[in-house]
């Protein structure tokens, strides 16, 4: 399996403008996870979904930011309007709950944003 | 918040065995002790993880007290590639619910 992919790795993007970051869980995968890192904050949970259901999206900082996720193998996380303040490492996770319950989440490489 | 309480750096000789501490002094019944780490730049790396007994695998050992209010990750024989921040987070046993990530230990392995 070619694990957690993530897409754009690097945005640059001007203040005000619409971002919006992509993630390919895991096949079979039906937990996904969305995480910021940022120097100041580390890493934090933004929100999660369970087979595509948005389960807790209460550390999504503003509705400036929303998530999707349309299908098993396919979530969105857009930011609008993008503000310097957002700028960090956005990480997406997934993991199987299966029959033993499982205990390890997958991490992708991560989504470098910059908003100048 | 995070539940546990590591040291912010660490160094390590290479070839020499590091061990990380950790304390959850407050850590449930139901709860494990789940390590990870991350690389320069890269996601976090899922390593271990124990409930009241020790556990070993390929990459690391866990060795948790007997009261359970504490653990050390071991890393027997660190490498240069092993130099990253390792997370130590305790919480049910599901990868499922979301990770809490204190600060962590910046483990540095020095040639």
């Amino acid at each position: 399996d070619a694990g957690v992919i993530q897409s754009p790795r690097h945005e640059v993007t001007e203040m005000g403008q619409e971002v919006t970051l992509r993630c390919k869980p895991i096949s079979g995968h039906d937990y996904l996870f969305w995480y910021r890192q940022t120097m100041m904050r580390g890493l934090e949970l933004l929100i999660y979904f369970n087979n595509n259901v948005p389960i807790d999206d209460s550390g999504m900082p503003e509705d400036r930011f929303s998530a999707k996720m349309p299908n098993a193998s396919f979530s969105t996380l857009k930011i609008q309007p993008s503000e310097p303040r957002d700028s960090a490492v956005y990480f997406c996770a997934s993991s199987s709950s299966g029959l033993a319950g499982g205990y390890e989440q997958y991490f992708g490489p991560g989504t470098r944003l910059t908003v100048t | 918040d995070a539940k546990t309480t590591q040291p912010t750096s660490m160094d390590c000789a290479e070839g020499r065995a590091a061990n990380l501490p950790c304390n959850h002094s407050t850590i449930s019944g139901n709860e494990y002790v789940y390590w990870y780490r991350q690389i320069h730049s890269q996601g976090p790396q899922y390593i271990i993880h124990g409930l009241k007994n020790n556990e070993t695998n390929e990459m690391a050992s866990l060795i948790i007290t007997e009261d359970r209010k504490s653990s050390t990750l071991i890393l027997p024989h660190a490498t240069l590639r092993d130099t990253a921040v390792y997370y130590c987070i305790v919480g049910p046993h599901s990868g499922n619910t979301p990770l809490v990530f204190g600060k962590g230990t910046r483990l540095s392995v020095i040639a």
